[in-house]
């Protein structure tokens, strides 16, 4: 069965301080990696994803993101956060090469302040 | 493209009592998901529809949960009777492709509190 864990469940950061969220997954074949952000108040939206390919991903709003397969790893990264950035943030993995099911983990909630 | 859309967004109702929640996928999205959120964890699937056929329900709680999607398109998701654990957020959201990984658009949520 696959699983999620995000180690990190509420960060509080400064503006223009840098940002690493941690993601592991424990599934025994290939998979599709994703984060997705749920500003206040707004409903769940595509940060990044990685299928194959190159392993550094980047999506919108100056996030990126690494898949380091040895590590079974997706830690999502900005170098400089804004106060706009508070939100909550959710890696999930599913099934490389098909539809399924999206595992979530439980999320990290990000507060940034002026 | 419109998004998903879902209603209502909030409900509140008594343990014991029924309740329906209904989904409109983006155009064309041949796959739909229902996925239940309880307060401080990740989504979780309830059920997957592949056009107007059932997928994957195999964490859907058969007993008290139904769900269909007549025509591949709309889609109601129906508790009977509530209980207070499934005081929860529930998503709907759909997926074009049907076997390549596309991407999940979630709609906003129906907020569901049982008292």
């Amino acid at each position: 069965a696959q699983s999620v864990s995000q180690h990190n469940h509420h960060v509080i950061l400064s503006e223009a301080a840098s940002l690493e969220l941690g993601c592991n997954y424990s599934y025994g074949g290939t998979v599709n990696l994703f984060w997705y952000v749920q500003y206040p108040g707004q409903h769940l939206q595509l940060l990044l994803k990685y299928f194959s390919g190159d392993p550094l991903v980047k999506g919108i709003k100056g996030f990126e993101a690494e898949f380091i397969k040895s590590k079974f790893s997706f830690n999502l990264r900005k170098p400089s956060v804004q106060w706009s950035d508070t939100a909550e943030y959710f890696c999930a993995v599913n099934e490389a090469g098909t539809a399924s099911k999206l595992t979530f983990g439980t999320g990290t909630r990000l507060q940034v302040t002026l | 493209e419109a998004g998903v859309a879902q209603s209502p967004r909030y409900k509140i109702i008594e343990k014991r009592q029924s309740v329906a929640f209904w989904c409109n996928p983006i155009s064309g999205h041949a796959t739909l998901y229902w996925y239940q959120q309880i307060l401080g964890q990740g989504p979780k699937l309830l059920i997957q529809f592949q056009n107007n056929g059932v997928v994957d329900d195999s964490q859907l709680p058969k007993d008290r949960f139904s769900a269909e999607r007549l025509k591949g398109v709309d889609s109601t998701l129906k508790i009977q009777p509530a209980k207070l654990e499934d005081s929860a957020v529930y998503l709907c959201a759909s997926s074009r492709f049907e076997a390549a990984g596309g991407e999940q658009y979630f709609g906003p949520g129906t907020r569901l509190t049982v008292t």
